[in-house]
Parts: structure tokens; sequence; C-alpha cells
């Protein structure tokens, strides 16, 4: 039982350049979320998925696009990289999407956009 | 979800008690108190939650007050790998939304 894994642990753009961050659960959880840190902060939520099928914005979606691909995967793409999202970027899931329920968290991706 | 106010840092000796405080005055009656913590460099742990009771599972023990304005967070002998930033969150347990607001939370040095 892996929990929440994150592809790639690091990487670095250039300024325009596009990517896909990668989140699997094998938790059979329904709701996946996707934060990201910036340094000496908390973390912010850029978009959630609360079921299969369904994606929804956070506090900070502007830049980003995400696909829930099947239940265990939730994808992040950045479609034209700017420097103000070298970030560090977290992939959470939970049972159901109700406040109540613990979060589980992915190690991260340390992401640098030049 | 309430506000909460946590201090920027606390040391803490190996083996000692650490006692995390924790204020939300702003709390209302359907909103729980949550304990995360991150550890350097990786993702947030849970560590414990509670409404009106305290507390306790393996890795630490949650106090809350009778009015529910404030909370400590208890790891009972603080070990070197307990050093992490600890986050203390209010939330309601019903209703839509799934944002955890994070903060600054509380930078724990455990120290030899």
């Amino acid at each position: 039982n892996a929990g929440v894994t994150q592809t790639p642990k690091f990487q670095v753009l250039k300024t325009g350049q596009s990517m896909t961050l990668q989140c699997a659960q094998d938790m059979n959880h329904n709701s996946m979320y996707w934060y990201r840190q910036d340094p000496g902060m908390g973390l912010r939520l850029i978009y959630y998925s609360a079921s299969e099928g369904t994606t929804d914005k956070g506090e900070v979606p502007n830049g980003y696009n995400v696909s829930r691909l099947n239940k265990r995967e939730f994808s992040l793409r950045l479609e034209s990289a700017a420097p103000s999202q070298t970030s560090v970027y977290f992939c959470a899931s939970s049972v159901s999407a109700g406040r109540g329920d613990t979060q589980y968290f992915g190690p991260g991706t340390r992401l640098t956009v030049l | 979800d309430a506000k909460t106010t946590q201090p920027p840092s606390m040391d803490c000796a190996e083996g000692r008690a650490a006692n995390l405080p924790c204020n939300h005055s702003t709390i209302s009656g359907n909103e729980y108190v949550y304990w995360y913590r991150q550890i350097h460099s990786q993702g947030p742990q849970y560590i414990i939650h509670g409404l009106k009771n305290n507390e306790t599972n393996e890795m630490a023990s949650l106090i809350i007050t009778e009015d529910r304005k404030s909370s400590t967070l208890i790891l009972p002998h603080a070990t070197l790998r307990d050093t992490a930033v600890y986050y203390c969150i209010v939330r309601a347990r019903q209703g839509g939304g799934n944002k955890l607001t994070f903060g600054t939370g509380t930078q724990l040095k455990v120290e030899l």
C-alpha cells in the first residue's frame, strides 16, 4: 500500500513550457486534491475532485487545468508555465469530500520555472 | 472556517512533552479542530482531530478547553523526528467545501 504517489519528484521548466504532474492513490479514496506551497507559507488549494468525473476550482486555480483520469489518478497540467508557478505541489486524497475527512498527502513535486 | 493563531516557533528537549497551543476564539459549534504536521520537505501528515472532548491516539493527545476557544496538542515524549511545522486547522464536519486552510503553523524544534 503506497498511499499517494506523485511524479516527477523534481522538474525544471522554462517560461512558456507545458507539463503535467501526475498523482495516484491506492486507498480507494473518492476525493483528490492539488495544493501548492510557496516558501515559508502554508498550502493553498488549486483544484479538487470530489469524485470520479467531477472537478472544482480551489483558492488559486488560474494557470492550471486538472483531469480526473479515473478513481485512482488525478493530474495537474500547466499549459504555459510562468516563474510565479515555481512552488512545491502536493497531491492529497480522502475518503470523500466532506469537510471532516482526513486528507492523506503525497511527497510533493518540486517545480522551478526559469 | 474559523481562523487560528499559533506561536511561530517552539523548542522542546528530547524525551519531554511538547505542548503546542492554538487559539480559535471564533470557532462555531459545528467546527472541529484538526492537527497536521509537515516534516521538512515532506507532505503534511494528519495527527489528530476533536470536537469538544479530549482525544488521544498513538501519536498525540488533543486537549480542547471547555469554551472551545483554544486547544493544545501534546506530544508526550518528543523525539528528534518530531521536529516539524505543526498546523492547527478548524473546519466544519458537514457541508460542502474541501479546503484545508493551513496558515503558517508552529515550527517545533526538538533538541538533545
